[in-house]
Parts: structure tokens; sequence; C-alpha cells
């Protein structure tokens, strides 16, 4: 069983609210992701991070921001929320030294802004 | 350019039925790993099968099976004696990277197994 854990599970606020989600695993990963998913949709990877104080811009263009202070942690905040950014946010991380892993998935946010 | 595609986006199947999911992928990269991931009701995805491009092996784990086929770009994945409990939406994707986080995914395929 994956060990990553994301919080909030369901999240509703309202408009122009700054926000951050949390995504922390104990499996030592240096690698982690944020995924976007809209309803029905697939997934769009628009963070990653290889290590601690490494931060990069995925494929799909976002609004929000992220940080890596620690290895374990990977927050990921929207200064001034829209009605835009409700969705699915999915972390996950995965192994540095080899291809032939996987990587693990947390619950996701359902982030809905109202 | 990289792209999975799913076809199907709904299947719906009578319990004990055989449903295969259907995955087409493009690539230039000649190195490259597939996978099939589980996505039930709450939410997470769950990890299935990973496998590379030089293993053209099948594989079967218990009701599953995965068929890829490197001449059709196709890494297909069959459920025998479908099972309600395998009511999910089922991802495929794709990385070339090295990087087994950074993937590509299909749109999914949404599968109903009625009892």
């Amino acid at each position: 069983e994956a060990d990553i854990y994301q919080t909030p599970r369901y999240l509703v606020i309202g408009t122009g609210k700054k926000i951050t989600l949390e995504c922390s695993q104990t499996m030592g990963h240096d690698k982690m992701y944020w995924y976007q998913q809209d309803p029905g949709m697939e997934l769009h990877l628009i963070h990653y991070s290889y290590g601690v104080n490494s931060t990069e811009k995925g494929d799909l263009s976002s609004e929000s921001t992220v940080s890596r202070i620690r290895t374990e942690h990977f927050p990921l905040t929207l200064e001034s929320a829209r009605p835009s950014h409700t969705s699915q946010y999915l972390c996950a991380s995965s192994e540095e030294r080899t291809p032939n892993t996987e990587a693990f998935f947390g619950q996701g946010t359902r982030l809905t802004v109202v | 350019a990289q792209k999975v595609t799913q076809a199907q986006t709904e299947i719906s199947v009578v319990e004990k039925e055989d449903v295969t999911l259907d995955c087409v992928y493009e690539t230039r990269d000649t190195t490259y790993y597939l996978f099939w991931y589980k996505q039930p009701p709450s939410g997470e995805l769950v990890f299935l099968i990973r496998r590379n491009s030089f293993d053209e092996q099948n594989e079967i784990s218990g009701r599953y099976s995965w068929n890829f086929q490197k001449s059709t770009s196709s890494f297909n994945f069959t459920i025998t004696a479908s099972q309600v409990v395998d009511s999910a939406v089922y991802f495929c994707a794709l990385t070339s990277s090295g990087n087994t986080g950074k993937l590509i995914f299909g749109q999914g395929t949404t599968l109903q197994v009625k009892p």
C-alpha cells in the first residue's frame, strides 16, 4: 500500500481565497508530482520535483505554485482561487534511481471554487 | 510528440463477461514504459502493470492479462470473468523520460460491470 497522503480530500472555497493543498509521502522518494484531472478527463502533469529545492512546471500550464523544502512534503498553492481552478488534484511520488518502478498516487483533493 | 489513445470512453458488461480495454500509443523514442492504472470512485490511482519497450511478453495476473504489440503500438488490457468490483476508470499511460512519474495519460475508459 502506497504511503502518500493528501489533505484535504474535499475543499469548497470562495473565489479569491488563498489555498494550499498538502501532499506528504513517507517512502523517501526523491521525485514528486502534481497532476490535475478535470471530471471525466485524463490527468495532466502541472508540476514536478526531482528533490529538495527543485521544482519544474509540467505539460499543462497552471496558475498554481509548488515548493519542496523537505523531501517528504510537496505542497501546492493557489494565491487567488477562481472557479476555473475547480478540479481534482492528484499528488504522486516515485523513486530516483531506476525507471523500472512505478509512481504512487495519493487519493486526491477535489477542489471546488464557488 | 507522445500520445496515448483510449478510444473506448465507456464500456458496460454483465458480471462474468470478459472485457478488453484498448490502448494505442505514439512515441518516437526507442525506450519507453507503458502502464495501466485503475481509478476507483474513491479517486486514487492504483498501479496495475508496467511494461518496458524491450519486453513484449504478454502477462497474466489472476483475472487480468495484458497484450503488448509493438508492431501495432498497442497495449491492451483484458479482464476475464469480470466482477462488480472491477467497475472503475482505467487509464493507460506512457513515459519515455526514464522518469516513471512524468506520465502521458490516455483519456481513460469507464468500465461498468453490472451484477
